[in-house]
């Protein structure tokens, strides 16, 4: 079965610093991978996605994520962020033959402080 | 990107009554839709995979008879809680996709008194 974990439940940081935040999957097929934020009281919204090509991916708002094939990492990173980051961020996955039914690592909740 | 959403946004009942929570697709179909639960502080939890035109299927440790869902239109699916009681008080989300990514509605707060 497939299954997401994410490293720290919570982080706290000042403006300006840099964010990298864990995600390792657990999966022996192909995968797509996500990560998603969601400001407080507001619904989820995707910031990137990797499906295959570059492992690099560059998402909105100036985040990325590096996938690691032989790690099952999907790492998110941030090099300078602000205080409006603040929010919880999701890393998720779903396979084809999951028929794409997303699972969800239980969340890293980011506070940034001004 | 495709619009997915939720009616109602938050609803309010009281335990023993059923509630139903829809989820539509604005501008595209979905053979196949997902339903999640959300508790206060913790991840998004898949409940279920709603299929047009056919059962959903059920994760584990989900009552498919207390949370009904009926996938009647390629843009439609519903989710009732039947019988509601304080402990289903808790943030439905809905996603439905083309391929791969999934767009999620922006989710149905339920609280059960």
């Amino acid at each position: 079965a497939q299954s997401v974990s994410q490293h720290n439940h919570h982080v706290i940081l000042s403006e300006a610093a840099s964010l990298e935040l864990g995600c390792n999957y657990s999966y022996g097929g192909t995968v797509n991978l996500f990560w998603y934020v969601q400001y407080p009281g507001q619904h989820l919204q995707l910031l990137l996605k990797y499906f295959s090509g570059d492992p690099l991916v560059k998402g909105i708002k100036g985040f990325e994520a590096e996938f690691i094939k032989s790690k099952f990492s999907f790492n998110l990173r941030k090099p300078s962020v602000q205080w409006s980051d603040t929010a919880e961020y999701f890393c998720a996955v779903n396979a084809r033959t999951g028929g794409f039914k997303t699972i969800f690592g239980a969340g890293t909740r980011l506070f940034v402080k001004a | 990107g495709a619009v997915v959403s939720q009616h109602p946004s938050w609803v309010i009942c009281k335990s023993g009554t059923s509630v139903k929570i829809e989820c539509r697709s604005l501008d595209f179909q979905a053979t196949t839709m997902f339903w999640y639960r959300q508790f206060p502080k913790q991840s998004l939890m898949l409940m279920a995979t709603s299929n047009e035109g056919s059962k959903a299927t059920y994760e584990q440790g989900v009552e498919k008879d207390k949370f009904l869902i009926n996938h009647a239109s390629l843009t439609l699916s519903t989710l009732t809680v039947t019988s509601a009681h304080p402990e289903d008080s808790s943030f439905y989300i809905c996603s439905a996709g083309e391929g791969e990514t999934q767009y999620f509605g922006p989710g149905t707060r339920l609280l059960v008194l």
